[in-house]
């Protein structure tokens, strides 16, 4: 079946622009997460949700990024006024339920570059 | 969150077994251990967790410490498609959130 998409997979914006990342994830999946990965480490959680609840925020570095899930499906993670210290991979995942045994499948990720 | 440790890189030969470690000493009872790993240019994928007892799947097999402070993800042949990094990550059953948090990983390399 349908694996979690992330569109754009490449988005090349200059300074001070806003963008908007989209997430699909796996039909049916409860729980949907949000990470960061910077070239050479391990992903950085963003924030995640179950259902269209935004659980938790805490890996939002600040007032600049916000996500949304408004129907518990696909998600949008918005980066206002970007700057080049936000270029990086970002990288979506769902799993089947909230809770520590349900594993979490990672989409192909969306590379963001700013000029 | 409790922390690990892996060595930053190990080195394996084609259909040789791999014994990959991970220290956690501070774990606690309702810690989880998961192992996930990124190939390149991929996104992080599962391959195995385990709470106490050890464990088994198609992919690999998990090897749990006693006192739970240490554990060791084995592959069976090594191929060239593991060439990949490999993290240990500890999920608190009984935490507010379902996050996983990744270290810096081993990074496997597998030689013909």
């Amino acid at each position: 079946g349908a694996g979690v998409s992330q569109s754009p997979r490449y988005k090349v914006t200059k300074r001070g622009q806003d963008v908007a990342l989209r997430c699909d994830p796996i039909s049916g999946h409860v729980s949907l997460y949000w990470y960061r990965q910077a070239l050479g480490q391990g992903p950085e959680f963003l924030t995640y949700f179950n259902y269209e609840a935004q659980q938790d925020k805490s890996g939002l570095p600040n007032d600049r990024f916000s996500a949304e899930r408004p129907e518990g499906s696909i998600s949008t993670l918005t980066i206002q006024r970007t700057e080049q210290r936000d270029s990086a991979m970002y990288r979506c995942a769902s799993s089947t339920y909230p809770g520590v045994t349900y594993e979490q499948y990672f989409g192909p990720g969306t590379r963001l570059t700013v000029t | 969150d409790a922390k690990t440790t892996q060595p930053n890189s190990m080195e394996s030969n084609e259909e040789e077994p791999v014994h990959l470690p991970c220290n956690h000493s501070t774990i606690s009872g309702t810690d989880y251990i998961h192992w996930y790993r990124q190939l390149p240019s991929q996104g992080p994928e599962y391959v195995i967790h385990g709470l106490t007892s050890n464990v088994n799947n198609r992919m690999a097999s998990l090897a749990i410490a006693e006192d739970r402070k240490s554990s060791t993800l084995i592959l069976h042949r090594a191929t060239l498609r593991d060439a990949a990094v490999y993290y240990c990550i500890l999920r608190d059953d009984g935490g507010a959130t379902n996050k996983l948090i990744f270290g810096t990983g081993t990074l496997l390399a597998v030689q013909p």
